[in-house]
């Protein structure tokens, strides 16, 4: 159990264009959803974290009017780039609790974006 | 953003023999995790550590929580080749549920 999916998995996609990516949930409820970035070679870094119906809250120095989150139900958060440029091209990687308290978090097989 | 110094940054090993790497950090962390993720993929709990001073095992692999909460160390015994690939420890803050992940150790086996 706890399988974490997203889509898509490789996304290409013009400079200037707003790119979406879901993070599902498979088998299990999640109350918590973060979403990491991970540029090549370096480690994952936080981006935010989002909670069920309320608004993400954004790590330091990420702009939230550029990654909008979204986390509509306990099954699904979603992140849009919004008029990405290619300093934007990285690894995006989401992760999901089932509470909010020390539970591990399941990590889904990450979408590699690319902005030409 | 924060990073846990982790070392060594690479390792390159003959099939068969013993590893071991070591995170630490400035902070103080409830738990330690270790992660190991493969080219394009996103990471893969190995060990979860809840106390300070835990040992751990699962399988070839061990990990301990320090005492002083900031500091872990993986050892993987007898590695093989699907050992390959990158191992990241993160530690989880209590407050939050952050993790903060450290910089990572690209295992590199040989036949």
């Amino acid at each position: 159990g706890a399988v974490v999916s997203q889509h898509p998995s490789r996304v290409i996609c013009k400079s200037g264009t707003s790119v979406k990516i879901e993070c599902r949930s498979l088998d299990f409820q999640a109350t918590t959803m973060f979403w990491y970035r991970q540029f090549p070679k370096q480690s994952l870094m936080l981006m935010a974290t989002s909670n069920e119906g309320s608004k993400a809250t954004y790590e330091q120095g990420v702009e939230k009017d550029k990654f909008l989150i979204n986390h509509a139900s306990l099954t699904l958060s979603t992140l849009t780039v919004t008029s990405a440029h290619p300093e934007d091209s990285s690894f995006y990687i989401c992760s999901a609790t089932r509470t909010s308290r020390t539970d591990t978090q399941y990590f889904g097989p990450g979408t590699r974006l690319t902005v030409l | 953003g924060q990073q846990l110094n982790q070392s060594p940054q690479s390792m390159f090993i003959q099939e068969g023999e013993d590893v071991s790497m070591n995170c630490t950090s400035s902070s103080i962390f409830n738990t330690w995790l270790w992660y190991k993720q493969d080219p394009g993929e996103g990471p893969v709990l190995l060990i979860a550590l809840y106390k300070a001073g835990e040992l751990t095992s699962n399988g070839r692999l061990t990990a301990q929580f320090g005492i002083t909460r900031k500091d872990s160390f993986l050892n993987i015994s007898a590695s093989i080749p699907s050992d390959v690939g990158i191992y990241f420890c993160a530690g989880q803050e209590y407050n939050t549920d952050k993790l903060i992940f450290g910089t990572g150790t690209r295992l590199q086996v040989f036949p």
